[in-house]
């Protein structure tokens, strides 16, 4: 069965850095790309960015390029987001997803961003 | 960017009822589009992919079309489990984009 499993998230100040993992199982995480996507409470998706399957590779939303970074560590099958300098805006419920279709998504994981 | 216009934003139809969503891409995405559903407190489930491609274990009473750059989901005859929120996604090019959502409520 496939399963992601996203932690890291919680209560954090603006201007903080923060990063979430996602631990996979169920398939060959080498083997696929994976994504971050996250939902504002307003229930807006907004797409954040993917990452290859040897982690050779990523694609970046412009507005958070220059603050988010995704990896990968294929020998723990586990998917990062590195978030920095979070603003308020940033809050949201945050998902990692597998391969091009998304078809699957983990349950989520909240961060909320305030003082 | 490439924009999803997603129509209607709610939508309230009775148990049986035939309901439709719509995506409008302001680009030609090929058939790069997904739909997927969001059952209240879980997590969004796709549903098709590739514009009429049906993922593994949905029913068969959800349906995709596409006309040229506007895209379609059907529901033939809309059940009590169908209820929650319906998103689009274009992952035709970075960045990926998805529609506003679709709120669909029992009448």
């Amino acid at each position: 069965e496939v399963q992601l499993v996203e932690s890291g998230g919680g209560l954090v100040q603006p201007g903080a850095s923060l990063k979430l993992s996602c631990v996979a199982s169920g398939f060959t995480f080498s083997d696929y790309w994976m994504s971050w996507v996250r939902q504002t409470p307003g229930k807006t998706m907004e797409w954040i960015g993917d990452i290859k399957y040897d982690g050779s590779y990523t694609n970046y939303a412009p507005s958070l390029k220059n603050r988010f970074t995704i990896s990968r560590d294929n020998a723990k099958s586990t998917l990062y987001l590195q978030m920095s300098n979070v603003r308020s805006e940033d809050t949201a419920t945050y998902y990692c997803t597998r391969d091009g279709e998304y078809s699957y998504w983990g349950q989520g994981v909240m961060v909320t961003v305030s003082s | 960017d490439i924009q999803m216009t997603q129509s209607p934003a709610s939508l309230s139809a009775s148990l049986e009822e035939i309901v439709t969503i719509t995506c409008q891409a302001s680009q030609d995405i090929g058939n790069w589009l997904s739909w997927y559903q969001q059952k209240p407190g879980k997590s969004p489930q796709l549903l098709i992919y590739g514009a009429t491609s049906l993922a593994d274990g949905v029913p068969s009473r959800f349906s995709g079309s596409r006309s040229g750059t506007q895209y379609s989901l059907k529901i033939s005859r809309l059940q009590v489990e169908d209820i929650g929120i319906y998103y689009c996604l274009q992952a035709y090019s970075a960045p990926n984009t998805f529609g506003a959502g679709t709120k669909l409520e029992l009448k």
